[in-house]
């Protein structure tokens, strides 16, 4: 299978506990980007990635949240210190942005937190 | 006023019947996506178009970019196409993401 793929697809924690999720892009792909789907809500950008460069980040994306792409390759999104707001299901995409192109955006199946 | 309005918010239909769903948006594009979004979360791009019309099998995609308007057309619906139906205009690096359409298709 050559789409994003996610890991892991669900995750249960207690408050106050730090997740960890990682999001593998289309291989070929150049951008990454990171949201986050509320129950009944659209996503919402939270962070996205030119290579290994974190280009812009969402003002939802708190301190306690973190992102890297340290190789250009995989992704990490790192939450501390959970609290029950952080419950949603995290979206991964990624993309190939070539010059006079459109940044057509391909979708993981996600991993949903769920905080307790 | 959101940047991105769907019409409607839920759809019930009997199998077989012509389904149309609208999306008119406010900020200023360059293209826009209509994403389908199963129960469990998995997202899948449909279509992308930034002038005219699309056609994959049963689906058609138009946009009018003058207008600021969009619509998802599906033919011969059934129950298989129920999903959430998200249109998503883009201008820039971020996607403006509506809540969706919840499209439900009874036998």
């Amino acid at each position: 299978d050559t789409g994003v793929s996610q890991d892991p697809r669900h995750k249960i924690t207690k408050r106050g506990q730090n997740v960890t999720f990682r999001c593998d892009p289309i291989s070929e792909h150049n951008r990454l980007y990171w949201y986050r789907q509320t129950l009944g809500q659209g996503p919402e950008f939270l962070t996205y990635f030119q290579n290994e460069a974190q280009l812009e980040k969402s003002r939802l994306l708190s301190d306690r949240f973190s992102a890297e792409r340290p190789k250009g390759s995989f992704s990490t999104l790192e939450i501390q210190r959970t609290e029950q707001g952080d419950s949603a299901m995290y979206l991964c995409a990624s993309s190939l942005v070539v010059a006079g192109g459109y940044n057509e955006q391909f979708f993981g199946p996600g991993t949903r937190l769920t905080v307790l | 006023k959101n940047e991105v309005e769907q019409s409607p918010q839920n759809l019930t239909a009997q199998e077989g019947e012509f389904i149309t769903i609208n999306c008119s948006y406010s900020v200023g594009i360059s293209a826009l996506h209509w994403l389908q979004q199963h129960p469990g979360g998995g997202i899948v791009s449909l279509f992308m178009l930034s002038s005219g019309k699309k056609k994959h099998g049963r689906l058609i995609a138009t946009i009018n970019i003058q207008e600021k308007h969009s619509s998802l057309h599906i033919t011969a619906s059934h129950p298989r196409d129920s999903a959430v139906y998200i249109c998503v205009p883009f201008g820039n690096e971020k996607l403006t993401f509506g809540t969706g359409t919840r499209l439900t298709i009874i036998p």
